[in-house]
Parts: C-alpha cells; structure tokens; sequence
C-alpha cells in the first residue's frame, strides 16, 4: 500500500525555538495533505490542508503565523512550528490522499511527538 | 453543527464479538471512514462505506445507513491486539473528513 513517512518521530525543544516537521509520501503523488494535532486521549483535530503549488487551508483557531505549512512538491509537505511553548506539546499527524484517488482512503505517516519544554 | 457521537470506552473478552456504534449528523455525506489507532501510533485505515449495507473484511465488518445517520463496526474473534480506539469519520459534502472523537476498545484474557 501508499506509505507516508514523517520526520522527525520524536523532537524535544526549547520554549522560543522553531521546529519543522517533514511529511512525504514515498510511492505516490499526494495534491493534497492534511495536518493534525492530537492531544493525550482526544481525536485528531486537523489543522490544516495543504494542496500542493498553493497556500494551505487553516482550521478555525489555528494560528497560520506560527504553524507554517509549506507543500512545494507533490511528495512532500512540512509544518513549522514557529517559537514553540509547552502547550504546543502534541503528537502531530500528517496524512496525504493519492492524486486521482476516489475512494477518499488517507495513508497517515507515523506521527510527530513533539515536546516544548 | 457537525457531530459524530461513539461509546468513550467499551470493553469485550478475547474472542468474542463486538460491535462499535457510530452515529452521525453533516452536512451532506459522501463516505464513512472507520479507523484504527494504537496508543502511540497513527491512524490505519480499516473500512470505508458510502452505500447502504454490510461490508465484510476477514474478522471485520463495517455497516451503514444513510437514512439512520448510523454505522456500527462489528469486529469478530477479538484478540489481544485488536485493544485500539477506533475512530469514525464522515466525509461531508464539502469533502471534508469529520472525527468522532474514538471509542478505545479493551479486551480482557
């Protein structure tokens, strides 16, 4: 199946630092990619759609300035946490649709766990 | 507003069946997702419905009614390994993919 691999799987930072994570789909071509935040026992909770060539599409009360998305290729996307604090400490998950696929099925890479500290 | 309800938690026992309920209201509807999550992992797609009726796939089983704003997700021959939440998701007419906030599933030996 299509595999979706993230980078870095797990980041410690300093509060005030930026931090980027990487999101590509290895075997196919992804127009779109989407990116969640999960908190400890909650449901993802997208915050962006990232369409490739253009500017990505931010959920209400996502903050644009400091969550950077940037999907310059139809493999990769990556999101930029910009002057992180400990309450930016999450698991962040990136999932991308195949170009022409119709079924709607999202291939997920493997999660970012970010910690501020 | 867009709402997906499921059970917080359900418990079963090593090899019996369970069935996880799912009700939804969007606006408009082009598919019903349900996915599993491992503590610590990310999601992994299990079944996709956009007609009325059951589809089957090994020892899962995903059911849909459109009319109902209902599904369930009917999991047989549990084992230790199928201890996962599992969340569904409605694609609505926008196509954008609602949550429900998951149900974590527990098996007891």
């Amino acid at each position: 199946g299509a595999v979706v691999s993230q980078h870095p799987s797990w980041v410690i930072c300093k509060s005030g630092t930026s931090v980027k994570i990487e999101c590509r789909s290895l075997d196919f071509q992804a127009t779109t990619m989407f990116w969640y935040r999960q908190f400890p026992k909650q449901s993802l909770m997208l915050m962006a759609t990232s369409n490739e060539g253009s500017k990505a599409t931010y959920e209400q009360g996502v903050e644009k300035d400091k969550f950077l998305i940037n999907h310059a290729s139809l493999t990769l996307s990556t999101l930029t946490v910009t002057s992180a604090h400990p309450e930016d400490s999450s698991f962040y998950i990136c999932s991308a649709k195949a170009q022409g696929a119709d079924t709607g099925e999202l291939f997920f890479g493997e999660g970012s766990r970010l910690t501020v500290l | 507003g867009q709402n997906i309800d499921q059970p917080t938690e359900m418990t079963a026992t090593e090899g019996a069946i369970v069935q996880i309920n799912c009700t939804y209201q969007t606006s408009g509807f082009n598919g019903l997702f349900w996915y599993q999550q491992h503590a610590g992992e990310a999601p992994t797609f299990l079944s996709y419905n956009v007609l009325d009726g059951l589809e089957e796939k090994g020892r899962f089983s995903s059911f849909l009614s459109r009319s109902k704003g209902y599904s369930y997700l009917l999991l047989k021959e549990l084992q230790m390994k199928d201890s996962a939440s599992y969340l569904c998701a409605v694609w609505d007419s926008n196509y954008q993919l609602i949550w429900g906030a998951g149900t974590k599933l527990i098996i007891k030996p």
